[in-house]
């Protein structure tokens, strides 16, 4: 199962910020989020990840809060390639070698309006 | 790098014949994963290896499905009978899983409609 919610749809204005929003309460100490993006008949992109701290990317910014129950992505000036369907994943740890996986749930569908 | 590649683009066939799904990961990854995407169920896990070997196979749907690693740069999955619910978009992924980051690189996918 999905360890984190999001809206199921959002839109926004061309050139202005895209917030994201994702709720991970049950996130465990070591879990990382992810972000990805899947535009239309693509296969899903890597944005960003982190674990505690904000990021920042030539893609986007991830803020996340100091409980880590929630994070939020950031498109500072969405365009209309931004439009796409924005997954919040947990990568979990399967085991105490190397082994995890990302949990996906079924994402926010972001469109960027001219 | 030309990136994940998966073989053929599109399948169609009919219930009860075999499909056989192939994937070329990244190279140097040494992780590789399979996922089937719906409009019902989104993006799920199938299966995924390290180092050509299968680590979690829990989101197999059945006896029909099976992957295989025969070696770093080859990967397929098979399902024999397919079934029409088996019909979706399979994506395979790789990942180099060193440090604390293993991005998943996707490729383009397959479509598979049984008929």
């Amino acid at each position: 199962d999905a360890k984190t919610t999001q809206p199921p749809s959002m839109d926004c204005a061309e050139g202005r910020a895209a917030n994201l929003p994702c709720n991970h309460s049950t996130i465990s100490g070591n879990e990382y989020v992810y972000w990805y993006r899947q535009i239309h008949s693509q296969g899903p992109q890597y944005i960003i990840h982190g674990l505690k701290n904000n990021e920042t990317n030539e893609m986007a910014s991830l803020i996340i809060t100091e409980d880590r129950k929630s994070s939020t992505l950031i498109l500072p000036h969405a365009t209309l390639r931004d439009t796409a369907v924005y997954y919040c994943i947990v990568r979990v740890q399967l085991n105490a070698g190397n082994n995890r996986k990302l949990i996906w749930g079924l994402g926010t569908s972001l469109a960027v309006n001219p | 790098d030309a990136g994940v590649i998966q073989s053929p683009r599109h399948e169609v066939t009919e219930m009860g014949q075999e499909v056989t799904l192939r994937c070329k990961p990244i190279s140097g990854h040494d992780y590789l994963f399979w996922y089937r995407q719906t409009m019902m169920r989104g993006l799920e896990l199938l299966i995924y290896f390290n180092n050509n070997v299968p680590i979690d196979d829990s989101g197999m749907p059945e006896d029909r499905f099976s992957a295989k690693m025969p070696n770093a740069s080859f990967s397929t999955l098979k399902i024999q009978p397919s079934e029409p619910r088996d019909s979706a978009v399979y994506f395979c992924a790789s990942s180099w899983g060193g440090k604390s980051s293993d991005t998943q690189y996707f490729g383009p996918g397959t479509r598979l409609t049984v008929l």
